[in-house]
């Protein structure tokens, strides 16, 4: 059972279309992170949320943390082919080791 | 410029060899990291070392080695390579998560080792 489980795995929509990616889990976390990973290159961090129902917005990206802190969604306005890529969200192991554990990761592809 | 560095991009070799991949960051960080990928794009720690000590060992073969000559490097050797050992390596920094405030501190990946087992 994956402590992070993610949704849809794969998604592929047209230009301008909107969307949303979950991260869900029955742990309650102090932390999450969302990392997007282009081909052929590694994660880059995208937001860390910290505080339950918190709210950050990244120009057309928008992510929520969820008010008891277990879960999370990614929401992308009027995707563009540059968003295209693998999405993943990620907490931090309980003891300060950096340990980073992630979801299985939703697979976006936007279609000029 | 580049942040994280890793060598080789590529690695194509047979069952039972030897390989190391090499890593290499110049952004002044403590913790470098290894982590797996898989072909499902799962991505799963293997090993972290805080200015050259170990400091997480995950579940993984002892035919994996990490090796820290320098807080800014940061190997993997790999002995008697199987299939299953394809994946994509990639190696990580960040400042010491174990510093007040820096628990969460952002990893900086490097590009990607894609080995691939024949």
């Amino acid at each position: 059972t994956q402590l992070l489980e993610q949704s849809p795995q794969f998604l592929s929509i047209q230009e301008g279309e909107n969307l949303t990616v979950y991260c869900n889990s029955s742990s309650v976390f102090s932390s999450l992170q969302w990392y997007r990973q282009e081909p052929g290159e590694g994660p880059v961090l995208l937001v860390t949320v910290v505080t339950g129902g918190e709210v950050k917005k990244l120009k057309r990206l928008t992510f929520q943390f969820g008010d008891a802190r277990k879960d999370s969604s990614l929401h992308i306005t009027a995707a563009q082919p540059g968003d295209t890529g693998l999405y993943l969200c990620a907490v931090h192991g309980s003891s300060n080791t950096g340990k980073l554990i992630f979801g299985q990761g939703t697979t976006l592809q936007v279609k000029p | 410029d580049t942040a994280v560095s890793q060598t080789p991009k590529y690695l194509v070799t047979q069952m039972g060899n030897d390989k190391s991949i090499k890593c290499e960051q110049n952004l002044g960080h403590d913790t470098m990291y290894w982590y797996k990928q898989d072909s499902k794009k799962f991505l799963k720690i293997m090993f972290s070392y805080n200015n050259k000590e170990l400091i997480i060992n995950e579940t993984v073969p002892n035919r994996f080695s990490p090796k820290s000559p320098d807080k800014a490097h940061l190997n993997l050797h790999i002995n008697s390579l199987e299939l299953g050992d394809s994946a994509v390596y990639f190696c990580a920094s960040s400042q010491d998560p174990r510093l007040p405030g820096l628990s969460t501190d952002t990893q900086y990946f490097g590009p990607g080792t894609r080995l691939t087992v024949l």
